[in-house]
């Protein structure tokens, strides 16, 4: 059973570009969480989707950042205009059914901005 | 409003001993999870027990066991019979409408 798979594991990015994060969830789980980790601090919560939807993205910068979940294929991450304080670990989890069930997660993208 | 204090930001503990983690929590949800994760060098993030808010029994999973005390919002871990491969970064979480981690506690493990 593959788990959740995230490319890339490394993104290196100059100010000013956009970066993509990918991620797709464990097989037959429709329920997908973004989650930010800055140096020495816990996880902190992004958004959370499920297939075409965007059910919670109260943890989303408002300028910038999006993300969506497709029908067919991976969630997406998308960070416009990247500034060094973007540069941070960021992991996907998934469940089955939603808030509350166990979330899995991904190895994350570590992502760097010179 | 949902949040969690590690008040522990590292702890060490000899190999083959036991230790304790702290978390204390707040959530205004009547129906909630609580889970402890691990983090090691690699930063996978690995679920290592997980406790429905509704039930008493405190749950297991082989070397590790939490104390849940629902009335005073604490949910702390035990590792017995410590291991090298126990050190990490343990994340306590809460979930409600989403998912909540505390800022973790850096375990290290003394040979």
């Amino acid at each position: 059973n593959a788990g959740v798979m995230q490319n890339p594991r490394h993104l290196v990015r100059r100010r000013g570009q956009e970066a993509r994060l990918r991620c797709s969830p464990m097989k037959g789980h429709s329920h997908v969480y973004w989650y930010r980790q800055l140096p020495e601090e816990g996880l902190k919560f992004m958004v959370y989707l499920q297939k075409e939807n965007i059910i919670d993205e109260s943890g989303m910068p408002k300028e910038r950042f999006s993300a969506e979940f497709p029908k067919e294929g991976p969630s997406i991450l998308r960070i416009q205009q990247v500034v060094r304080g973007d540069s941070a670990a960021y992991f996907c989890a998934s469940s089955r059914y939603g808030q509350g069930e166990t979330q899995y997660f991904g190895p994350g993208t570590r992502l760097l901005v010179l | 409003a949902q949040t969690v204090t590690q008040s522990q930001p590292e702890m060490s503990v000899q190999e083959a001993e036991t230790v304790t983690l702290s978390c204390t929590y707040d959530t205004s949800e009547s129906d909630y999870y609580l889970f402890w994760y691990k983090q090691p060098p690699s930063r996978q993030m690995i679920l290592v027990i997980r406790q429905e808010a509704y039930k008493q029994q405190n749950a297991t999973e082989n070397r590790f066991s939490v104390n849940f005390q629902k009335a005073a919002k604490s949910f702390s871990l035990k590792i017995s019979d410590s291991q090298l491969g126990d050190a990490a970064m343990y994340f306590c979480a809460v979930s409600g409408d989403k998912i909540i981690f505390g800022k973790g506690t850096r375990l290290h493990i003394l040979p």
